[in-house]
């Protein structure tokens, strides 16, 4: 099965910082890639689909880019909404796989 | 206005066989591939099952597959999960949601606790 891996677990930043967490993919994918966010307690919420294509409403700070095995998603002027997990999850074929998540906090 | 509503969870026995129901308005569930997707407490999500539009094709997890089946009333809006043979590595907030790629709407989620 397709593993993947995100890097780092966890990140302190501040508001205003640029931030890059990557996920990384056993084998190509393609660009069947999404990224997601998640608060305690609540659901995830899908940012971005296709490695790099933003989901209505989420906000501009937020991009992605990649393909084959390697992906980042990026958080520019990192705004205080933004603290919070973030997950890469994979769909080619037909089983899905999320990374096993990145926390960001606030350093 | 998109609603997911899980309900069936609460706390089970080892061996148990609860099954999960996910309540759906606001968009064409007739037409939407849909997912189960599980975070055990403290941890990262796991995608479980997925369904087509008319139940013809169902995709399993390996850790689930024989356990668990997903299943859909499209009279009703309706998608479930039934389990069964419970340990306690299936304890865990159960998510049902929107698609078969990237997954874009989802419910509150449902805690089922298995107990030892």
């Amino acid at each position: 099965d397709i593993q993947m891996t995100q890097s780092p677990s966890t990140l302190s930043a501040s508001v205003g910082d640029r931030v890059t967490i990557t996920c990384r993919a056993s084998q190509s994918i393609s660009s069947w890639l999404a990224w997601y966010q998640q608060k305690p307690g609540k659901a995830p919420k899908l940012l971005i689909y296709k490695a790099s294509t933003l989901e209505s409403g989420v906000p501009s700070r937020f991009s992605g880019s990649g393909s084959g095995t390697e992906f980042t998603l990026t958080i520019t002027n990192l705004q205080p909404d933004d603290f919070a997990t973030y997950y890469c999850q994979r769909y080619n074929g037909y089983s899905r796989t999320f990374g096993q998540g990145t926390r960001v906090d606030i350093k | 206005e998109v609603q997911l509503v899980e309900s069936g969870g609460g706390l089970v026995q080892r061996g148990g066989s609860p099954k999960l129901s996910c309540a759906v308005s606001g968009f064409t569930f007739t037409t939407s591939w849909m997912s189960w997707v599980r975070q055990a407490p403290g941890k990262g999500l796991e995608w479980v099952a997925n369904i087509n539009q008319d139940g013809s094709e169902k995709y399993y997890v390996d850790s689930v597959e024989g356990r668990f089946t997903i299943s859909r009333d499209n009279a009703k809006n309706s998608l479930f999960l039934q389990m069964t043979s419970l340990t306690v590595d299936d304890t865990a907030v159960y998510y049902c949601a929107r698609g078969y790629t990237a997954l874009d709407y989802w419910g509150q989620g449902a805690l089922v606790t298995v107990s030892s």
